[in-house]
């Protein structure tokens, strides 16, 4: 079965701290991954997005992503976290197995203190 | 518009009751997605349009949900005799072409809180 695994439900990190959090997927076929981001009160934004090309995708505001095939992960990384990035985190696949679905993960919730 | 829009932002009804959630997408966008999201869950796809055309309803639970796109641009999703379990939040998302154009982008709405007591 398709699935999106975000393994990290919460996070807590203080400020500066760096951060990964972990997204694995099980499909078949080719695949094309998204990190999106929703911060209090604000709607879903996507962070960064893997479609081909380099494995190692930068997005908006400092946030990174590998893609590695052979693990069936894309996690997400930042070297300093600010007190602004508190928010949650969706991984996202799309595959050519899937249609037209956006599937997700169930999200992460991270929360940087001062 | 700017962004997607969706209205009612908050919704309580009584179960039993029929209920319309409205999706008004950024202007020129091909694709239409509706997404629902319960408390503590990732988004959970229910249905994707194609210009006006229904292209794929397999995430709609049951037969009481029901989307449509009369004129390829705003959209309704009609939840019938809504239940205790409907409640959720639902996501409006839109996209200047399919989900599988490279470099495609979706774009989501703020939602809509949808409560059945």
């Amino acid at each position: 079965a398709q699935s999106v695994s975000q393994h990290n439900h919460h996070v807590i990190l203080s400020e500066a701290a760096s951060l990964e959090l972990g997204c694995n997927y099980s499909y078949g076929g080719t695949v094309n991954l998204f990190w999106y981001v929703q911060y209090p009160g604000q709607h879903l934004q996507l962070l960064l997005k893997y479609f081909s090309g380099d494995p190692l995708v930068k997005g908006i505001k400092g946030f990174e992503a590998e893609f590695i095939k052979s693990k069936f992960s894309f996690n997400l990384r930042k070297p300093s976290v600010q007190w602004s990035d508190t928010a949650e985190y969706f991984c996202a696949v799309t595959g050519s197995n899937s249609g037209y679905a956006l599937n997700f993960g169930k999200g992460t919730s991270l929360l940087v203190t001062p | 518009g700017a962004g997607v829009s969706q209205s009612p932002r908050y919704k309580v009804t009584k179960r039993g009751q029929d209920v319309a959630l409205r999706c008004d997408p950024i202007s020129g966008h091909v694709s239409l997605y509706w997404y629902r999201q319960a408390l503590g869950q990732g988004p959970e796809f229910l249905t994707y349009f194609n210009y006006e055309a229904q292209q794929d309803k397999s995430g709609l639970p049951n037969d009481r949900f029901s989307a449509e796109r009369p004129e390829g641009s705003i959209s309704t999703l009609t939840i019938q005799r809504t239940e205790q379990r409907d409640s959720a939040m639902y996501r409006c998302a839109s996209s200047l072409a399919g989900i599988s154009s490279s470099g495609n982008t979706i774009y989501f709405g703020e939602g809509s809180w949808l409560t059945v007591v």
